[in-house]
């Protein structure tokens, strides 16, 4: 059974580190792309990144480039979302999600879900 | 705001069709036939329900089903249950540089 398993709940300060996680198991983990999926309260769905979980290609939706860091670690299935000064504007809910069949245009799988609160 | 504009919020009885529009650009929805649809219960993660514009992955009902005409795509469903009340949201192929692009999502309400 195809599971992403996010890491849980974070409550921060303003201008403090965060490094999330995404386990993957159930699947062969090198062969797709993993998002990470930004949803803010009451809002819609927006794509920060994506990267290849093979070779590590890392790729950033314009409006979050310089602001995270998404990295993976092959040797435990693992994708992570980091911020190094985390804002308030930071708080939202953040998804992983594996890219369909291969590819990274659709999303068949995802995580549970991490929910940030950035707050002083 | 999204890149992808869809109306707030849909309603329908149950066992009425309802449709959802998904309105982009020639830069995305109108240049790619790469549309999906995802269904999101309150606190839940999103699910694929619709990819490749009218494609549903394996165990979607057949009462939902995508068309794309222009620069709209639209999600219909289909003898509207209790349980497909739910967020939508749609997303879009939008280029090598700015990956997928999602709207703001749609509440659909069964009255």
């Amino acid at each position: 059974e195809v599971q992403l398993v996010q890491s849980g709940a974070e409550v921060k300060k303003p201008g403090e580190s965060l490094k999330i996680s995404c386990k993957s198991s159930g699947y062969s983990f090198s062969n797709y792309w993993v998002a990470w999926v930004r949803q803010m309260p009451g809002k819609g769905l927006e794509c920060m990144g994506i990267i290849y979980l093979r070779d590590s290609d890392t790729r950033y939706s314009p409006s979050f480039q310089g602001q995270v860091i998404i990295s993976v670690d092959k040797s435990i299935s693992t994708a992570y979302l980091q911020w190094r000064s985390l804002r308030a504007s930071d708080s939202a809910m953040y998804y992983c999600a594996r890219g369909y069949d291969g590819g990274y245009q659709y999303f068949d799988y995802w995580g549970q879900g991490t929910l940030v609160t950035v707050s002083s | 705001q999204s890149a992808l504009t869809q109306p707030a919020s849909v309603s329908g009885s149950p066992g009425q069709s309802i449709t959802i529009s998904c309105t982009g650009s020639s830069a995305d929805v109108g240049h790619y036939d790469i549309i999906s649809w995802y269904q999101q219960h309150p606190g839940k993660a999103p699910r694929l329900i619709i990819y490749g514009v009218n494609e549903r992955p394996s165990g979607v009902s057949d009462r939902f089903s995508g068309s794309k005409s222009g620069n709209t795509a639209s999600l219909t469903i289909s003898g509207l249950q209790a349980e497909d009340e739910a967020d939508y949201h749609c997303c879009s192929y939008s280029g090598v540089r700015t990956y997928v692009v999602f709207g703001g999502g749609t509440k659909v309400t069964v009255l």
